[in-house]
């Protein structure tokens, strides 16, 4: 069965701050792995998509990387403006037309 | 332009109560999918439609869960009997076949 694990579950830093979040995914055949970002009250918004090992999106502070056990989100610098949840996910092996396996999400304080 | 909407946006009910939940996805996208997110959580996948076909619906957690979307663009998913551990954020995305979903704001339900 498909599972997406993600670490910490929690995580303040400092503006300015460096760091990664990880998210480890078992599923046979791997059809996408989406990294979303969700504000408190509100649905998540997509961030990026990953398809193949060595694969690098980059948006802004956020870089998504892409291996073939995890994926990291590496934010650099980050503001308080980039406190939210970042919720991973990967397509799931089913007739459900790419419905999503989200992990729990990792809750970022970036504290001025 | 116009994301997915939904509606309400906030819902209590009493136990034993009917209660449904409206998705107004973005125009033209033929995918759409229902999610159940729990506090702390992330979000769980309920069912999926391909325009007005209901293509999977293994995520209804019973019988008491029922979805449709009969003209392939507004849908709506139904609770009856309504209990306690029914109360969560319903989330729907959509998206043009087979390519990224995007979210609408969720319904938060409180069943008292």
């Amino acid at each position: 069965e498909d599972q997406v694990t993600q670490s910490p579950e929690a995580l303040r830093l400092q503006e300015g701050e460096s760091s990664s979040l990880n998210c480890s995914y078992t599923v046979s055949g791997l059809r996408g792995l989406f990294w979303y970002r969700q504000d408190p009250g509100k649905g998540p918004e997509f961030l990026f998509t990953l398809y193949s090992a060595g694969e690098e999106k980059e948006k802004e502070r956020l870089k998504a990387t892409l291996t073939k056990k995890e994926s990291f989100l590496h934010i650099t610098a980050p503001k308080p403006e980039d406190s939210a949840t970042y919720l991973c996910a990967v397509r799931r092996n089913s007739n459900s037309g790419y419905a999503l396996n989200f992990g729990k999400g990792t809750s970022l304080l970036v504290t001025p | 332009g116009a994301g997915v909407s939904q509606s309400p946006r906030y819902k209590v009910a009493k136990r034993g109560q009917d209660v449904a939940l409206r998705c107004d996805p973005i125009s033209g996208h033929v995918s759409l999918f229902w999610y159940q997110q729990a506090l702390g959580q992330g979000p769980e996948f309920l069912t999926y439609f391909q325009n007005e076909a209901q293509l999977d619906k293994s995520g209804l957690p019973s019988d008491r869960f029922f979805a449709e979307r009969p003209e392939g663009s507004v849908s709506t998913l139904k609770i009856q009997r309504t209990q306690q551990e029914d109360s969560a954020v319903y989330l729907c995305a959509s998206s043009p076949l087979e390519e990224t979903q995007y979210f609408g704001p969720g319904t938060r339900l409180l069943v008292l």
